[in-house]
């Protein structure tokens, strides 16, 4: 079974028009990131959760926002869609007790038209 | 502000080849490391977890050396099936709240 899901597994917005990404887990960890993967390239960390704590990274455009309501959810909100925010974005799990993998779901794959 | 260094790559090996990827990272009191394996259009899986000692895993091999800061991965007798892209990841599990970093990642080809 699935541990960390995200929906939808394909998402077309409009350009600037809001759009929010999902992601759960059963896992029960305390950290969840969200990375942005274009192309060819490695994924990009936008931010992370631990606990309810947010650290955002410092490129990180304003235009990515995040909650975390509580342990099992994340979400990403992209508030004004650019064309250039097309990718693939990950999120993943971890838990900070030990040396533990992070874990992800299967991404989110965002079109912009 | 971290980071982790990989091999550019691409990497086109023959079926049967060994092939050594290697990764340097930032230094970190607490550190741990892991190879991931992406496949097109797919998320990170896990290859392995890299251990101080070594570890290996059938035909791959997982090596850390801390005094240099590099991670390595060995792939023995290359299958076709190993065509990926591998992801040195770097996760500090101490002050900086879990951070998770990646390599760029080197991309395999492993041809007939």
């Amino acid at each position: 079974d699935a541990m960390v899901i995200q929906n939808p597994r394909y998402q077309v917005t409009q350009f600037g028009k809001p759009v929010t990404l999902s992601c759960s887990q059963t896992l029960n960890h305390n950290v969840m990131y969200w990375y942005q993967q274009k192309s060819s390239q490695a994924p990009k960390l936008l931010f992370h959760y631990y606990d309810k704590d947010f650290n955002n990274e410092a490129d990180t455009p304003d235009n990515f926002q995040s909650r975390r309501p509580n342990t099992s959810f994340c979400f990403l909100d992209i508030r004004s869609p650019g064309l250039g925010d097309a990718a693939m974005y990950l999120c993943a799990t971890s838990s900070d007790r030990g040396r533990t993998e992070a874990f992800f779901g299967q991404g989110t794959r965002l079109t912009v038209v | 502000r971290k980071e982790v260094e990989q091999d550019p790559g691409p990497f086109n090996v023959p079926e049967g080849a060994t092939v050594a990827f290697n990764c340097t990272y930032s230094n970190s009191a607490s550190q741990s490391f892991f190879w991931y394996r992406q496949d097109c259009r797919k998320e990170p899986k896990l290859l392995m977890s890299v251990y101080s000692s070594g570890n290996e895993d059938g035909r791959f091999t997982a090596q850390l050396n801390r005094a240099s800061q590099y991670i390595s991965l060995l792939i023995r007798d290359s299958k076709l099936s190993d065509s990926a892209t591998y992801l040195c990841v770097v996760k500090d599990y101490g002050g900086s709240q879990g951070n998770l970093i990646f390599g760029k990642g080197t991309k395999l080809s492993v041809k007939p």
